[in-house]
């Protein structure tokens, strides 16, 4: 069955840490995205990236940065510069330019800060 | 710009009860309209869409019709059941630097109890 992998689904960083978040998918989606989710809240964009090679910065992309080497693998790289990682976040991908088509979503990873 | 706006929760109803989820949008033109839905530490799950004015999406039991006259795409579910249990987003396309982003909702969270 074709769907988004996010691993791991627990992630621990330490002071001063910079971390990475898998995301693969194998639905031969071009489009792929990374949101933060805090409780109680929305989703909110970190980056985003519409073809390999290729990626643009969400609204909240400060401490954050991301690679697009492949189609089917957009990493997430949490970076000691992002003073509040702690929040669950989620990797999503869809067919590009389709506003009709809907985004299908990982299972997420939650981050702790030890 | 486009975005959404929900019902806050959280929302306790009893087994069998009546659901109504209330989500009124604003957006330039007609978007295409989604209903998500989230299990306690999964991802988001599409759970239907309607692409043009009065359409009704439906899966699961739950329904939601497109009204462009009221901008609102209201959440039903006759008789919900403890297995309802999550948090539900509204959540609509917009187009912007050549892309499709989704715009969430900020959740509401469901309690049904037996």
């Amino acid at each position: 069955d074709g769907g988004i992998t996010q691993s791991p689904k627990y992630l621990f960083r330490k002071e001063g840490q910079n971390v990475t978040l898998s995301c693969e998918q194998n639905l031969n989606h071009d489009a792929m995205y990374w949101y933060r989710q805090d409780p109680g809240q929305g989703l909110r964009l970190i980056y985003y990236s519409q073809i390999v090679n290729d990626f643009q910065k969400g609204d909240i992309a400060e401490g954050y940065s991301v690679s697009r080497e492949k189609k089917e693998s957009f990493p997430l790289t949490v970076t000691s510069a992002q003073k509040n990682p702690t929040a669950f976040y989620l990797c999503a991908s869809s067919i590009p330019l389709a506003g009709n088509q809907p985004q299908h979503f990982g299972d997420g990873t939650r981050l702790s800060i030890l | 710009g486009d975005s959404v706006t929900q019902m806050e929760g959280p929302v306790t109803l009893s087994e069998e009860a009546f659901l109504t989820i209330n989500c009124t949008y604003t957006a330039t033109g007609y978007p295409s309209l989604f209903w998500y839905v989230q299990y306690p530490g999964e991802g988001l799950q599409l759970l239907l869409k309607a692409t043009k004015a009065d359409d009704k999406g439906s899966n699961k039991g739950f329904e939601a019709t497109y009204r462009k006259e009221t901008t609102s795409f209201h959440l039903e579910k006759g008789s919900v059941q403890v297995s309802d249990s999550a948090v539900y987003f509204c959540a609509l396309p917009y187009s912007g630097a050549g892309s499709y982003q989704l715009t969430f909702g900020k959740g509401t969270k469901l309690s049904v109890i037996p």
